[in-house]
């Protein structure tokens, strides 16, 4: 089945540019989304098809995708980006799920 | 708005039966492909389930075929998860998203299934 890597924990100080990593076999033949969840909350969709932002998510939030690798972005992170970050793709028509990254802010 | 809400989560024996709903407003719901996602306690999302918006296309995770089973209502306002023989491993907080596309953009708030020995 297929598989999706992130690393469990990346941490960045207030202000600095956090990147989280998504690894998969031909990743980049598949449109990657990102998720944020927050203690208790439901998954937020931040990104989709690789780099698009739905409406109403900051524009600090970036995607891109090439290879094997998907990277979610950060840029400018605040204490309200503490959160668990999910990658997922599509394959063969079921959405495949990363074990999820939670980003601290030092 | 568009919203989604679960319900039907709740304490079951090993080995029993739950069946959750997930109710849609605010849109049409066949022109969707609607999906339950749960998350153990502590871990990650796991893909549970999909059904296309016009019934066509079902999928399961290799896992749960055979006890799970999604369908939807006659209302189409709708969609169900079947779970039977439920296990401990099954405790979770299940989710419906509405996926469009290729994101899942609209998360409904989750139930919780417990199953307990």
């Amino acid at each position: 089945s297929y598989e999706l890597t992130q690393p469990p924990s990346v941490s960045v100080s207030p202000g600095q540019t956090a990147s989280i990593t998504c690894s998969g076999e031909q990743l980049g033949g598949k449109y990657v989304c990102w998720y944020q969840q927050k203690p208790g909350q439901s998954p937020v969709l931040v990104i989709y098809e690789d780099k698009e932002r739905p409406s109403g998510i900051p524009e600090r939030f970036s995607g891109s995708s090439s290879g094997t690798t998907a990277t979610l972005t950060i840029s400018g992170t605040q204490a309200m980006d503490e959160a668990d970050y999910y990658c997922q793709a599509w394959d063969n028509g079921t959405p495949v799920f990363g074990g999820g990254t939670q980003l601290t802010i030092l | 708005d568009v919203q989604l809400v679960e319900s039907g989560g709740g304490l079951v024996n090993l080995g029993g039966s739950l069946r959750l709903s997930c109710t849609t407003s605010g849109l049409t719901y066949s022109s969707f492909t609607m999906n339950w996602v749960r998350q153990a306690p502590g871990k990650g999302l796991q893909w549970v389930s999909s059904m296309s918006g016009n019934g066509l296309y079902i999928y399961y995770a290799d896992s749960l075929k055979g006890r799970f089973t999604i369908s939807r209502g006659n209302a189409k306002n709708s969609v169900f998860l079947q779970m039977d023989n439920l296990r401990a491993d099954d405790t979770a907080v299940y989710f419906c998203a509405r996926s469009v596309g290729h994101k899942m953009d609209v998360w409904g708030q989750g139930t919780t299934v417990t199953v307990s020995s």
